[in-house]
């Protein structure tokens, strides 16, 4: 199966900073991505979603990612942290046509 | 409704209780699906819908788990005499077609097994 290794479990970035989330995938072919948030008490946000083409993707809330095959990653970044993104972030990938595999998780704490 | 309801928001039970979680997914969504989320950990697929069929339950954890959706709509997922491990955040998500390309999750239940 399909599957995404998220190496860090907790990271504090301060407020402005950019921030980089790193996600591995173990797929030999081209494989479906996504990034999802989760709120603390709310259910998960769909940020973006990488399927084949421009390898840089673009989401939402001023967040991109970019596959790199030769690195089997798919990063999240953003130029400048807000306090409201503290929240839990999870790489995911399509293991099946429909079922998606999710990584453990970065909770990203953001520091005035 | 504007977005997928889940309900209880929070659940209890002793150990051997039977539960069942509600989901209501967004009007008009085909695909829904129930995944597991363990303290720490990330969410878990557990069965897929698509309309009122069933076409994957292999993430069920045992024969204690059971979900439907025969309206193909709302869904129920009961678990038959909880064990302790089954305390988790149970999330709900549906898909305006057939695929997952983009999910809407519910807050999801937690459930505390005592």
């Amino acid at each position: 199966a399909q599957s995404v290794t998220q190496p860090d479990i907790h990271i504090t970035v301060s407020e402005g900073a950019s921030l980089e989330l790193r996600c591995n995938y173990s797929y030999g072919a081209t494989p479906y991505l996504f990034w999802y948030v989760q709120s603390p008490g709310q259910g998960l946000q769909l940020l973006l979603k990488y399927f084949s083409g421009d390898t840089l993707v673009q989401g939402i809330k001023g967040f991109e990612a970019e596959f790199k095959r030769s690195q089997s990653s798919f990063n999240l970044r953003k130029p400048s942290v807000h306090w409201s993104d503290a929240a839990e972030y999870f790489c995911a990938v399509d293991n099946s046509g429909y079922a998606l595999n999710f990584g453990k998780g970065t909770s990203l704490l953001v520091t005035p | 409704g504007a977005g997928v309801s889940q309900s209880p928001r929070y659940k209890v039970a002793k150990r051997g209780q039977d539960v069942a979680l509600r989901c209501d997914p967004i009007s008009g969504h085909v695909s829904l699906f129930w995944y597991q989320q363990a303290l720490g950990q990330g969410p878990e697929f557990l069965t897929y819908f698509q309309n009122e069929a069933q076409l994957d339950k292999s993430g069920l954890p045992s024969d204690r788990f059971f979900a439907e959706r025969p309206e193909g709509s709302v869904s129920t997922l009961k678990i038959q005499r909880t064990q302790q491990e089954d305390s988790a955040v149970y999330l709900c998500a549906s898909s305006f077609d057939a695929t997952n390309e983009k999910l809407f999750f519910g807050s999801g239940t937690q459930l505390s097994v005592l």
